[in-house]
């Protein structure tokens, strides 16, 4: 059982280059999300997906975006990568019980020089 | 404004003590869930402990407790009988409904737990 799986691990951009990271998952999650991680920042929610079809943005959605196209796969797009964006990227999935737990993937480190 | 409040950016605790790390929150739904989450230095992502918005007992998970007080709206963890592999950063998190239907989880900006031997 795979879990959730996110590609590459690691990836530089040079600024304003463009890039996709992929998420996807096994499980046949209904919810996912994007999150970002700087430092001192915690956990910042980019954009989330509550079905295929159905997008919409989180805490930070500027210079990224997003779609649902099935159900497994929740791509992150960098349309024109900055500085700002150098971060670790994690996609997490979840399903419609009762405590709703998010199940991450590994993360990606992303450095834009 | 943070919907998650974590003010302790660091604790020290020696070990096979317990510590409680501190988080607030802020919604305005009346269903609603708070996690804590732990992230050792390997990055990964663990899930700890959950407490509904209308559980009446605070929840449990071996040496995790939730100590949810609704009308202050906080929902600190504590651990007791700290272990050397306790330190890590601890994150606070809120599901609460999201605009398109469903729900949306966001977190705190965490709290860095050094456990002493």
């Amino acid at each position: 059982n795979a879990g959730v799986t996110q590609t590459p691990k690691f990836q530089v951009l040079k600024t304003g280059q463009s890039m996709t990271l992929q998420c996807a998952q096994d499980m046949n999650h209904e919810y996912m999300s994007w999150y970002r991680q700087d430092p001192g920042m915690g956990l910042r929610l980019i954009h989330y997906s509550v079905g295929a079809g159905i997008t919409d943005q989180g805490e930070v959605p500027n210079g990224y975006n997003v779609s649902r196209s099935t159900t497994e796969d929740f791509p992150l797009r960098l349309l024109s990568a900055a500085p700002s964006q150098t971060s670790v990227y994690f996609c997490a999935s979840s399903f419609d019980g009762r405590v709703k737990k998010l199940f991450f993937g590994s993360g990606t480190q992303l450095s834009v020089l | 404004a943070q919907k998650i409040t974590q003010t302790q950016p660091g604790m020290f605790v020696q070990e096979k003590e317990a510590v409680t790390l501190d988080c607030t929150y802020d919604t305005s739904d009346q269903s609603y869930g708070l996690f804590w989450y732990k992230q050792p230095s390997s990055g990964e992502m663990i899930f700890l402990i959950y407490q509904g918005s209308y559980d009446e007992q605070n929840a449990t998970e071996g040496r995790y407790s939730l100590n949810f007080q609704k009308a202050r709206k906080s929902a600190n963890l504590v651990i007791s009988a700290s272990q050397l592999g306790d330190s890590a950063m601890y994150f606070c998190a809120m599901r609460e409904s999201a605009n398109t239907g469903g729900f949306k989880t966001i977190f705190g900006a965490g709290t860095r737990l050094f456990v002493k031997a």
